[in-house]
């Protein structure tokens, strides 16, 4: 039971790359977040997703977009990167509404 | 969506001192949950409060919820290196959650 698992780890994009971060859960959740952390400012909620085939917007979604295809995955795209998306990335999960499960992170720098 | 603001942003405490993060929200919350992220780590959940001043405890660390749900304080007595990180306090209003921007917490031996 690996809980909720990121890739990859750590990455550096030039401005104006796309790339996609993976998340997968193996709980059987079905409800999934993405989170960016920036220093000072906690986490904030980009995307998230009640169910298989669903997304919804969260607190800061532009420039971002999601996909949901399979229940244990939920992929985050950023298509154009930008210098202001360097952070950190946390996925998430969570039967319903009760304890959300992160993962490891991603640390993403934008050159 | 919901806002909450978390005070202190830093605390650094003596080992053996006690220690108090505070989440305040100008609206009513249907619950609030607390985190502990230690350095270099990710958000781990410590407990989720729902009922109007509602008290759990975990050993040193006491929660509370205020009785008008528009407040919280995660309490930790007698501090130990081992509660070095940042507590986050997070609401959610649908499915939209919303996390304080944390306090950091440091200990000296």
């Amino acid at each position: 039971n690996a809980g909720v698992t990121q890739t990859p780890k750590f990455r550096v994009l030039k401005t104006g790359q796309s790339m996609t971060l993976l998340c997968a859960q193996d709980m059987n959740h079905e409800y999934m977040y993405w989170y960016r952390q920036d220093p000072g400012m906690g986490l904030r909620l980009i995307h998230y997703s009640v169910g298989e085939g669903t997304t919804a917007k969260g607190e800061v979604p532009d420039g971002y977009n999601v996909s949901r295809l399979k229940k244990q995955n939920f992929l985050l795209g950023l298509e154009s990167a930008a210098p202001s998306q360097t952070s950190v990335y946390f996925c998430a999960s969570s039967y319903l509404e009760e304890t959300q499960y992160f993962g490891p992170g991603t640390r993403l720098l934008v050159l | 969506g919901q806002q909450v603001m978390q005070i202190p942003q830093y605390q650094h405490v003596q080992e053996g001192e006690d220690f108090t993060t505070y989440c305040n929200s100008s609206t009513t919350l249907s619950n609030i949950q607390w985190y502990k992220q230690r350095p270099g780590g990710h958000p781990v959940f410590l407990i989720q409060l729902v009922k109007s001043g509602e008290v759990k405890k975990q050993k040193r660390l006491t929660f509370q919820f205020g009785e008008a749900k528009k407040n919280s304080s995660l309490h930790i007595t007698a501090t130990q290196t081992t509660d070095v990180g940042t507590y986050f306090c997070a609401v959610r209003h649908n499915n939209d959650m919303r996390f304080g921007a944390g306090t950091r917490l440091t200990v000296k031996p």
